[in-house]
């Protein structure tokens, strides 16, 4: 079972760039999750889908966009990096919220973005 | 809000015990811990859902006390596998979309 996959798993960027992250779950998963992770930071949410076609913000959005035009696929982009914008990014999936088990959230990989 | 871990950073030596907490200045309906180990994605451990509320899960454990907005993880008789960065997560309400993360903590066990 593959679970969540990010892809890339490394990038550079010079200033200004686009790129599109991509996280991929095979679990049926409603919710999904776009996350940063800066030293002594945390996780902390950029934005989020409760199904295919939703997109919310979370706590640090900006300078993010999102889309889910499918279930399975949540992608982040950057429409034009900067360096503040380097970090490790986590894309995180789960069922739902009627149940413990379903409450769990899952995580990718992680994505290592480096921008100059 | 994020949640606030304390300690931010712990060293222990194999066999030792620790306790990391969290605690927030709203009120709490869940709390979530999770594990990372360095250069992997956080791990779920364990979910605590009500006021009181204690789990175990082999020698992690946890307590909720709702009323005091804080949870407590227990590490016993530490194992070198341990070592990692804890984080906990909250949320505020019964299907809450997502969570808040603290800051976590470096627990280090050295042999």
């Amino acid at each position: 079972n593959a679970g969540v996959t990010q892809t890339p798993k490394f990038r550079v960027l010079k200033t200004g760039q686009s790129m599109t992250l991509l996280c991929a779950q095979d679990m049926n998963h409603e919710y999904m999750y776009w996350y940063r992770q800066d030293p002594g930071m945390g996780l902390r949410l950029i934005h989020y889908s409760v199904g295919e076609g939703t997109t919310a913000k979370g706590e640090v959005p900006d300078g993010y966009n999102v889309s889910r035009l499918k279930k399975q696929n949540f992608l982040l982009g950057l429409e034009s990096a900067a360096p503040s914008q380097t970090s490790v990014y986590f894309c995180a999936s789960k069922k739902g919220v009627q149940s413990e088990a379903k409450n769990i959230q899952y995580f990718g990989a992680g994505t290592r973005l480096s921008v100059l | 809000q994020q949640p606030v871990q304390s300690p931010q950073a712990v060293i222990l030596r194999e066999g030792e015990d620790a306790v990391i907490n969290c605690s927030s200045s709203k009120a709490l309906y869940s709390v979530h811990w999770y594990r990372q180990k360095h250069g992997e994605a956080p791990v779920f451990l364990m979910i605590l859902l009500k006021g009181g509320e204690q789990k175990g899960h082999e020698k992690i454990s946890a307590s909720f006390n709702e009323k005091k907005q804080q949870s407590s993880l227990y590490l016993t008789a530490s194992q070198l596998s341990y070592s990692g960065t804890y984080f906990c997560g909250t949320d505020s309400g019964a299907g809450s979309y997502q969570l808040t993360f603290g800051k976590g903590t470096k627990l280090s066990v050295i042999p």
